[in-house]
């Protein structure tokens, strides 16, 4: 069975602050992805990564993937108060089926 | 563009009864699939369709969970009867190719008494 741990479960910085999540797995996946998701709302996709050391980056947001597509991390810088909300990691294989991780709930403090 | 859209948003039942949640998929997607995320738990894959063919139903938790999707177009998943640890979040999700980018549902939030 896959399975993808994600840490931390929750985090609360200031504003301005920099943080990293982390997902980690013994199994290996075809591709990476990271979603966010607001209350009452489904996740919605930030960002895939694919090749194994690929680093995506989006405005504040740097997506890593482990050389050995076993593991991921989500770094922010100088968080926003708007970057609070639910952040998750999801391994994909061939067949579309997705692996998530638990969750990191952020919260950025003005 | 219409995204997911599913139906209804919230449901509360008494243990026992019967369910039937709705899902709506971007038109022109094949992939429909179907994920559950329970109370302190990650969200889980139940089954994906491709048109209306089940092409993965390995995390469908029983014989009580029967989802369909006659025709192709919108898919429907039957919860009967429903126990307490049913309850839940129950997103539908769709895509063009199977493993590319997944629109997801709002989902049903589906509380069992």
């Amino acid at each position: 069975t896959q399975l993808l741990e994600q840490s931390p479960q929750f985090l609360s910085i200031q504003e301005g602050e920099n943080l990293t999540v982390y997902c980690n797995s013994s199994s290996v996946f075809s591709s990476l992805q990271w979603y966010r998701q607001e209350p009452g709302e489904g996740p919605v996709l930030l960002v895939t990564v694919v090749t194994g050391g690929e680093v995506k980056k989006l405005k504040r947001l740097t997506f890593q993937f482990g050389d050995a597509r076993k593991d991921s991390s989500l770094h922010i810088t100088a968080a926003q108060p708007g970057d609070t909300g639910l952040y998750l990691c999801a391994g994909g294989n061939q067949g579309g089926k997705l692996i998530f991780g638990q969750g990191t709930e952020l919260s950025v403090k003005p | 563009e219409a995204g997911v859209t599913q139906f209804p948003s919230h449901s509360v039942i008494e243990k026992g009864q019967t369910v039937t949640l709705r899902c709506d998929p971007i038109s022109g997607h094949d992939n429909l699939y179907w994920y559950r995320r329970v109370m302190g738990k990650e969200i889980k894959f139940l089954l994906h369709f491709v048109k209306e063919s089940k092409q993965d139903e390995s995390g469908m938790p029983n014989n009580r969970f029967l989802a369909e999707r006659t025709g192709g177009t919108y898919s429907t998943l039957k919860v009967q009867p429903a126990e307490l640890e049913d309850s839940g979040v129950y997103f539908c999700a769709s895509s063009f190719y199977p493993g590319q980018k997944l629109f997801f549902g709002s989902g049903t939030q589906l509380s069992v008494l």
